[in-house]
């Protein structure tokens, strides 16, 4: 069965922790993006790789970091550099070229501060 | 960079009504818009999308309209079901922006039994 999954689904840090997400894809898909979503803010880019060992900054990239080091593979990690990490993570994939732009969207990881 | 601004944040519909849903964006060079709906507990799907050269967009009871001149593009879903409730993004993407999609802060349409 297709399709993007992230882990775990919900996830705890602790102050000064550093903490990864996991995001994997076997649909084939050179790009893949890391979303935060708050409430009443929508979706705002973090990071996104268009290629393997290729990624870029999104608009909040600031206190996170990734890897591209496989094509499947996007991890995040929130770093103990960001302040305010309590939201829900979304990481989606697409095809960068041609017509077909549709986000496949993974089932998200909610992250708390303990 | 592109900001699109998303209005309003909750709307509610008796069933069968129709709702509409707007976005204005601020970068003229955006060509393509994309709505994504997100029902409670799960992921967004894209649900229909238009690109700059096409004024209306139709599929079912959806339908999209983009008005390059006014730099908006408003959702229509007409005989509204139950199941339509969801929270509602709509996104903008820059030509040549590799992908960058922005998105609105979203619409939380709730139908009315």
């Amino acid at each position: 069965d297709g399709g993007i999954t992230q882990s775990p689904k919900y996830l705890f840090r602790k102050e000064g922790q550093n903490v990864t997400l996991s995001c994997e894809q076997n649909l084939n898909h050179d790009a893949m993006y890391w979303y935060r979503q708050d409430p009443g803010q929508g979706l705002r880019l973090i990071y996104y790789s268009q290629i393997v060992n290729d990624f870029q900054k999104g608009d909040i990239a600031e206190g996170y970091s990734v890897s591209r080091e496989k094509k499947e593979s996007f991890p995040l990690t929130v770093t103990s550099a960001q302040k305010n990490p309590t939201a829900f993570y979304l990481c989606a994939s697409s095809i960068p070229t041609g017509t077909n732009e549709k986000l496949f969207f993974g089932s998200g990881t909610q992250l708390s501060v303990l | 960079g592109e900001n699109v601004e998303q209005h309003p944040s909750t709307l509610s519909v008796q069933e069968g009504d129709s709702a509409v849903i707007k976005c204005t964006y601020s970068d003229s060079a955006s060509n393509y818009f994309p709505w994504y709906k997100q029902e409670l507990g799960k992921r967004p799907q894209l649900i229909i999308d238009i690109r700059s050269n096409v004024g209306e967009k139709k599929d079912q009871r959806i339908a999209v309209t983009l008005n390059k001149t006014a730099k908006h593009f408003s959702l229509h879903i007409t005989e509204t079901q139950p199941e339509d409730s969801a929270v509602y993004f709509c996104a903008a993407r820059l030509s040549g922006s590799a992908r960058q999609l922005t998105f609105g802060s979203g619409t939380q349409l709730t139908v009315l039994p």
